[in-house]
Order: C-alpha cells, then sequence, then structure tokens
C-alpha cells in the first residue's frame, strides 16, 4: 500500500507565478489535510477535506491560496501570485476518518525567487 | 532508523488531576520537538515546541513539555486537566534535514 505521494518534491517559482501542489492520500483514505513548514517552526495547519467539500480552512489565507480535492484524481493547493513569503515546505496528509491519525507525504518544498 | 515514539494508546485522567502524555524520541542531532492536539474533524493544532534553551517548554491552553536529553523523553504536561483537554496527541521530532517524524499518537480523555 503507497504512502501519501506529495509531487513535486521541489517547486521554484519567481515572484507572481502560480505554484500547484499536488497530493494523493493514501489508498482508501477520504481525508486530506494541508500544512504549511516555515524554518525551525512546526507544522501549520492550513485546510482539511473531504472528497469535493473544504470541512475547514481556518488556517488558509485568505487571499491567493486555494485548495480542493475532487472525486476523481488528487488533491490540489494552489497558490496564485506567489510571493518570496511564501516560500516553505507543503506537507499533506490524509486519514482514515476525520479523527485518527493522520499519515504524512514527504512534502513539496516552495522555493520563489 | 529514527523514530518517535509515544507508549501509551490512550491515558485516562480524571478532571482537576495533573495529566502526563509520554513521548520518547530518537532522532539525529540536536532535533527540534513538537508537540500537537487534533480534535475531531479537524487539523493538527500546535500546542508547543523544543528547539533549544530552556528545558521546560510552555505551550498554548496551560500545557507544557519538558525536554529532557538523557532520557531522550519529551513528556507533555499540565497540571490540571478539562475535560475539554480529550482529544488526540501527537509528539513530533524535526531532525536538520527537516524530515519530520511522528509519533503514533495518544488518545487522552479526561473524565469528569
Amino acid at each position: 500500500n503507497a504512502g501519501v505521494m506529495q509531487n513535486p518534491r521541489h517547486l521554484v517559482r519567481r515572484r507572481g507565478q502560480e505554484a500547484r501542489l499536488r497530493c494523493s492520500p493514501m489508498k482508501g483514505h477520504s481525508h486530506v489535510y494541508w500544512y504549511r513548514q516555515l524554518p525551525e517552526e512546526g507544522l501549520k495547519f492550513m485546510v482539511y477535506l473531504q472528497k469535493e467539500n473544504i470541512i475547514d480552512e481556518s488556517g488558509m489565507p485568505k487571499e491567493r491560496f486555494s485548495a480542493e480535492f475532487p472525486k476523481e484524481g488528487p488533491s490540489i493547493l494552489r497558490i496564485q501570485q506567489v510571493v518570496r513569503g511564501d516560500s516553505a515546505a507543503y506537507f499533506c496528509a490524509s486519514s482514515a476518518q476525520g479523527i485518527g491519525e493522520q499519515y504524512f507525504g514527504p512534502g513539496t518544498r516552495l522555493t520563489v525567487t | 532508523a529514527q523514530s518517535v515514539a509515544q507508549p501509551e494508546d490512550q491515558v485516562n485522567v480524571a478532571e482537576g488531576n495533573p495529566l502526563t502524555v509520554k513521548c520518547t524520541y530518537s532522532v539525529s542531532g540536536n532535533p527540534y520537538l513538537f508537540w500537537y492536539v487534533q480534535y475531531p474533524n479537524r487539523g493538527l493544532q500546535f500546542l508547543l515546541k523544543y528547539i533549544t534553551g530552556d528545558n521546560l517548554v510552555k505551550g498554548s491552553y496551560g500545557f507544557e513539555a519538558e525536554f529532557n536529553k538523557s532520557q531522550t523523553s519529551f513528556h507533555l504536561k499540565k497540571p490540571s486537566a478539562l475535560v475539554s483537554d480529550s482529544a488526540l496527541y501527537f509528539c513530533a521530532g524535526e531532525n536538520r534535514d527537516d524530515k519530520i517524524i511522528f509519533g503514533k499518537g495518544t488518545r487522552l480523555h479526561i473524565l469528569p
């Protein structure tokens, strides 16, 4: 059973471009979480999705960030018009239920130049 | 292999009593250590972290954790438990390569 997959592992974007980060949950998992990690900081929760629904987006910046988890395909975290402050590692996790162990992907490291 | 262990699947504590949730780590170098809490149908929420300095770290909601290098432990504590503290708690370690390693989680039940 493959674990949580994220791609790309490394993404470089110039200021103003769009970044798309993909997350494929573990087989059988319908709950996906996105987190952002800044240097020497812990994980900061961004958004929690189930298939086709956003359950909790209280950690998402109000502008430029969006997330989706379609019926088919991976979950996408989209950052429009990236700025240098968006540079961070973005982790996705999945779980089988809304409460329980989350399995983390390897992360996508976004660098904005 | 690097690992973070939470030896207890579940901890039951009476309201008002002190609580401890245990965590030990085996992470290379001088790791950063974290505690997170998860409430039903929510993502992980950051509680506290140890980077360097004072071994006793204070965090959100009255929680604290003590870093013990000789015992490679980072137990989470609270002097007086509340029913609302009932949740799933995760310990995590991060090495200098930014790799995050999570424990399995401990379910905390505070009994009224």
